[in-house]
């Protein structure tokens, strides 16, 4: 069985400042590691993926994670934010053996001005 | 593309009462989910069709909650009797292929459900 644990319930940050979401999952097989975005009253969108090869994996919005392994971790990161960034940000994974997502509990960012 | 529609966007009943909410998946996708998201917490998964079967619904609590995908394209999510505990978003997500795949899972805005 899988597991994520976010952290962070909440993540204040000034604009243009770095930020990094933290994400730690637990799996007893091959992983597939998710960071999605929520804005407000809206469903989520993908911002990147990892299920193999690089550990660095590069998104949208500028958006970057790095897979861990031995950490077991696949934290989310970006250099500089912006008030748009501003969102609710869930971890999510799956395995080989299964196309169910289990979702961490959410890391609200806060970009202030 | 055209994405996930999901309707109704809100929808406020009293407990007891009974409710559906309707998804259109991705035109092609076979895969559907239907997630709940408590206030505060991430996407749990309820059901899971491939095309028009039930590929995992153990956590469907299904003396109150139904669900179906005939003809393995739009599907419907129901409740009956609605409980105080049921408010939450409802979201509908699909992907491209079958079970395994790890492609990624498209998600509609979803359903706002309150329960008074």
């Amino acid at each position: 069985a899988q597991s994520v644990t976010q952290l962070d319930s909440q993540v204040p940050v000034f604009e243009e400042a770095p930020v990094e979401l933290r994400c730690n999952y637990s799996s007893s097989v091959s992983v597939y590691l998710f960071w999605y975005v929520q804005y407000p009253n809206q469903g989520l969108q993908l911002l990147l993926k990892y299920l193999s090869g690089s550990t660095l994996v590069k998104g949208i919005n500028g958006f970057e994670a790095e897979f861990n392994k031995s950490q077991t971790s696949f934290h989310l990161r970006k250099p500089s934010v912006h008030i748009s960034d501003t969102a609710e940000y869930f971890c999510a994974v799956s395995g080989s053996n299964t196309d169910k997502l289990i979702f961490g509990t959410g890391t609200r960012l806060q970009v202030f001005p | 593309e055209a994405g996930v529609a999901q309707s109704p966007r809100y929808k406020i009943i009293e407990k007891r009462q009974s409710v559906a909410f309707w998804c259109n998946p991705i035109s092609g996708h076979a895969t559907l989910y239907w997630y709940q998201q408590i206030l505060g917490q991430g996407p749990k998964l309820l059901i899971q069709f491939q095309n028009n079967g039930v590929v995992d619904d153990s956590q469907l609590p299904k003396d109150r909650f139904s669900a179906e995908r005939l003809k393995g394209v739009d599907s419907t999510l129901k409740i009956q009797p609605a409980k105080l505990e049921d408010s939450a978003v409802y979201l509908c997500a699909s992907s491209p292929v079958g079970s395994y795949s790890n492609q990624p899972q498209h998600f509609g805005d979803g359903t706002r459900l309150s329960i008074l």
